[in-house]
């Protein structure tokens, strides 16, 4: 079974500074997939960034970055050059093996961005 | 882009009525889920259908049912609602059988039940 943990229930960061939002994962498949999702406080989930495990470089989308240490089994987001606009919730997930097509995500950090 | 379209936003049901949460996507995909949203839980997942007429349970599948008899849509089902199922629902979709495939979300149903 998998299990994502994220420990921070909270964060805040000033305007156009850099943010990690942890993530770290259990599993025991050999292939699976780690995602991250933004949800704004209109509720809808807007998927950010991926990284598979076999990945050989960490992902990018522009200002998201996903920081992926394999041995920790740590998959932390990070943000830089904040927005306000990034203010959000913020939810880790992964997906195990080919086939099984759930995510199953963490309980979320709430990041607050301030000008 | 993928649209999943979930029939209310908000909703108030009274305790004991049977309640229907709809979910409809335009893009042919294969795999249809019930989320459920609560604060400090995440999202849990209550059902996941990966084709028409199939079901399976999620990890909280407990008070609820699914059904799913066309491809673009999947319906949750309360069969007798009750205050502890007041909560956020959210549907999403995917296609392909890859560990990349992300989901696509609705907009959630906000449900109160009385």
């Amino acid at each position: 079974a998998q299990k994502i943990t994220q420990t921070q229930p909270g964060m805040f960061v000033q305007e156009k500074e850099a943010v990690t939002l942890d993530c770290t994962y259990d599993t025991s498949d050999p292939s699976y997939g780690l995602f991250w999702y933004k949800q704004p406080s209109s509720g809808e989930m807007i998927f950010l960034i991926y990284q598979g495990s076999y990945d050989q470089q960490n992902a990018t989308e522009g200002r998201y970055s996903l920081n992926f240490q394999k041995a920790r089994k740590s998959a932390n987001l990070v943000i830089s050059a904040s927005q306000l606009g990034d203010s959000a919730m913020y939810f880790c997930a992964m997906r195990g093996q080919p086939g099984f097509q759930k995510l199953v995500f963490g309980t979320g950090t709430r990041l607050l961005v301030s000008p | 882009d993928v649209k999943v379209t979930q029939s209310s936003r908000y909703l108030v049901k009274r305790t004991g009525e049977k309640v229907f949460l709809e979910c409809v996507q335009d893009m042919d995909h294969e795999n249809m889920f019930w989320y459920r949203q609560d604060p400090g839980l995440g999202l849990r997942l209550i059902y996941f259908s990966y084709d028409v007429k199939m079901k399976e349970k999620g990890d909280i599948p407990e008070g609820y049912s699914v059904s799913r008899e066309k491809k673009e849509r999947f319906s949750l089902i309360l069969e007798s609602a009750s205050t502890n199922q007041t909560s956020m629902y959210l549907c999403a979709s995917t296609g392909g059988d890859s560990t990349y495939s992300p989901l696509h979300f609705g907009n959630g149903t906000r449900l109160t039940v009385t």
